[in-house]
């Protein structure tokens, strides 16, 4: 099956830590992202990527880093200076066919520090 | 500070009647939007989406309207069903902005059996 892989589900982390998480996907697809969910509201982007080896900052990337070493594989990195870490992560990936801009979703990894 | 504890706004409709969910996008530029359905715990799944030349497009039980002139978005779901509960977000896209996706705030749909 194609798709989009988060792992893992539940993640928990101590105050100071890095954190990795991870996103695989087997669709092809050229551009990947991060955003990050919050109670009650939409998804913020936090990072994106159309091409391996390049990436650009989304609208709250402070506190947070990635790679693109592989185009099935985007992972993300909320490391310590990230000051509210605590959040639902989602990955999507997507073609860069500008006939459709729709985004596939992986099913999160809900990341608690405390 | 930071706001804590938004509420969604929130939508309840009872078994078998027509749910409209309404979105105001922000870019009157955008040439692309698109409906996606979250469950709780989830991540978001595609609906149905739309180009900016186009003011309805249907899917199976699903409408989309756009109305450009007030930057209006909204999804219709027909004879909702206990199964549509869940979290409805629109999102739009602008030329100038490659694949991003920009998320509106998001509808809860409560559906009473």
């Amino acid at each position: 099956d194609g798709g989009i892989t988060q792992s893992p589900k539940y993640l928990f982390r101590k105050e100071g830590q890095n954190v990795t998480l991870s996103c695989e996907q087997n669709l092809n697809h050229d551009a990947m992202y991060w955003y990050r969910q919050d109670p009650g509201q939409g998804l913020r982007l936090i990072y994106y990527s159309q091409i391996v080896n390049d990436f650009q900052k989304g609208d709250i990337a402070e506190g947070y880093s990635v790679s693109r070493e592989k185009k099935e594989s985007f992972p993300l990195t909320v490391t310590s200076a990230q000051k509210n870490p605590t959040a639902f992560y989602l990955c999507a990936s997507s073609t860069t066919d500008t006939r459709s801009y729709e985004q596939y979703f992986g099913p999160g990894t809900r990341l608690t520090v405390t | 500070g930071e706001s804590v504890g938004l509420h969604l706004p929130t939508l309840s409709v009872q078994e078998g009647d027509n749910s409209i969910i309404n979105c105001a996008y922000s870019n009157s530029a955008s040439d692309y939007f698109i409906w996606y359905k979250q469950e709780s715990g989830k991540g978001p799944q595609f609906i149905i989406d739309i180009r900016s030349n186009m003011d309805k497009r249907q899917g199976q039980r699903v409408t989309v309207l756009l109305n450009k002139t007030v930057k209006h978005l909204s999804l219709q779901i027909a004879a909702t069903q206990p199964g549509d509960s869940a979290v409805y977000f629109c999102a739009e896209n602008f030329n100038n902005q490659g694949g991003k996706l920009i998320f509106g705030q998001g509808t809860e749909l409560s559906v009473k059996p």
